[in-house]
């Protein structure tokens, strides 16, 4: 079946321009993940939905960011002004796994990212 | 807070050899997953392998193990018979508690080169 997609796969935006990255996850999965990627690092969380309830968005790290998913199933990452320092790959990643499941293997499956370059 | 560390920024190992790739974790929940990515060049993040806390055996798929120690709070991989097609950044990861999110805390990551 189809996996995580996300678009576009790269991104260059002018400093102060906005930005919409989007994620489809797979079909059915009730969690979806946003984390950045800085560049030779580990990926950072960023955002949490379980269906369209964004449950934790500690890691966005300024009111910048805001992110989205309205219907449960696909989500968008905004970012506003964006800087230098936005300049990251971001991930998508979702789970069949809910808050309370006592299930304990649902792995995140990712997306191929979106390399966004900020000049 | 919980916390990942990768202490090899970079590894070589020779083809069809065994290689362990380090990683020790840091949390005070009692229920925790550990897992292993493997991130090409390509950049996709795949999923390798997990372990659960409470899991009595190390897990295993395929040529890859994970050996878990529970009480040095360690989750080293082991890939056996290593391939060309093996050479690629892995990242360990931590995942909370579901009843928090379940979200993923990354290592730094672990670069391997495997040599021909």
């Amino acid at each position: 079946g189809a996996g995580v997609s996300q678009s576009p796969r790269y991104k260059v935006a002018k400093r102060g321009q906005d930005v919409a990255l989007r994620c489809d996850p797979i079909s059915g999965h009730v969690s979806l993940f946003w984390y950045q990627q800085a560049l030779g690092q580990g990926p950072e969380f960023l955002t949490y939905f379980q269906n369209e309830a964004q449950l934790d968005k500690s890691g966005l790290p300024s009111d910048r960011f805001f992110a989205e998913r309205p219907e449960g199933s696909v989500s968008t990452l905004k970012i506003q002004r964006t800087q230098q320092e936005d300049s990251a790959v971001y991930l998508c990643a979702s789970s069949l796994a809910r808050g309370g499941s006592q299930a304990p293997t649902y792995e995140q499956y990712f997306g191929p990212g979106t390399r966004l370059t900020v000049t | 807070a919980q916390k990942i560390t990768q202490t090899q920024p970079g590894m070589f190992v020779q083809e069809k050899e065994a290689v362990t790739l380090d990683c020790t974790y840091d949390t005070s929940d009692p229920s925790y997953g550990l897992f292993w990515y493997k991130q090409p060049s390509s950049g996709e993040m795949i999923f390798l392998i997990y372990q659960g806390s409470y899991d009595q055996q190390n897990a295993t798929e395929g040529r890859y193990s994970l050996n878990f120690q529970k009480a040095r709070k360690s989750a080293n991989l082991v890939i056996s018979a290593s391939q060309l097609g093996d050479s690629a950044m892995y990242f360990c990861a931590m995942r909370e508690p579901l009843t928090q999110g379940g979200k993923l805390i990354f290592g730094q990551g672990t670069e391997l080169s495997v040599k021909p």
